[in-house]
């Protein structure tokens, strides 16, 4: 079955520790996205990709990386500049860049902890 | 700033009834919306999108667009006690805004 998979879908972290989120999808989607969500509040975007070796900033990307070297796989790491990381993060993927919108497909999130 | 903005709810409805969910934005440039269901700890998806001004019906589901009034909405009929979760409005244009998300508790 084509979709998107993430790990780990539990993650705790110390401060000042870098950990990176995987992302894996098999839809053949060119574009990918990386979203922070935190309690009553909107998705929000942090880093997208629309094609291999480039990637864009989103509106939260501060504190965060990201690389692109295949088209299946946009791996995330939250970095120790990260000041609030704790939050639930979700990988999307789609057949055409948020330009023309479309369907979002989303992996089933990885939840963050900083203790 | 471009916004989205939804009750949060919670909106309490009975099983059978309508529920009716709404949403404002603020970006007159966004030219699709689209409504996302997301139940507790899961991810989104995607149950409608609307890009043209009236209404669009799928099953239970029907979306309605007012782009002079900067409007969506989102009508469950017969509501069942599986729609229970959070509803997020998203518009967009070359990006896409997303509401917090209104919490509908369809009561049996």
């Amino acid at each position: 079955d084509g979709g998107i998979t993430q790990s780990p879908k539990y993650l705790f972290r110390k401060e000042g520790q870098n950990v990176t989120l995987s992302c894996e999808q098999n839809l053949n989607h060119d574009a990918m996205y990386w979203y922070r969500q935190d309690p009553g509040q909107g998705l929000r975007l942090i880093y997208y990709s629309q094609i291999v070796n480039d990637f864009q900033k989103g509106d939260i990307a501060e504190g965060y990386s990201v690389s692109r070297e295949k088209k299946e796989s946009f791996p995330l790491t939250v970095t120790s500049a990260q000041k609030n990381p704790t939050a639930f993060y979700l990988c999307a993927s789609s057949i055409v860049g948020q330009a023309n919108t479309g369907e979002l497909f989303f992996g089933e999130g990885s939840r963050l902890t900083v203790l | 700033q471009k916004e989205v903005e939804q009750n949060s709810g919670p909106l309490s409805v009975p099983e059978g009834a309508i529920a009716s969910l709404n949403c404002t934005y603020s970006d007159r440039g966004s030219q699709s919306f689209f409504w996302y269901r997301q139940y507790s700890g899961k991810s989104p998806e995607l149950i409608m999108f609307i890009y043209s001004n009236g209404d669009k019906e799928d099953g239970r589901f029907t979306a309605q667009l007012n782009k002079a009034s900067q409007y969506v909405s989102l009508l469950i009929r017969d509501s069942q006690p599986s729609d229970s979760a959070t509803y997020l409005c998203v518009g967009g244009n070359y990006q896409l805004i997303w509401g917090a998300g209104t919490k509908l508790i369809i009561k049996p």
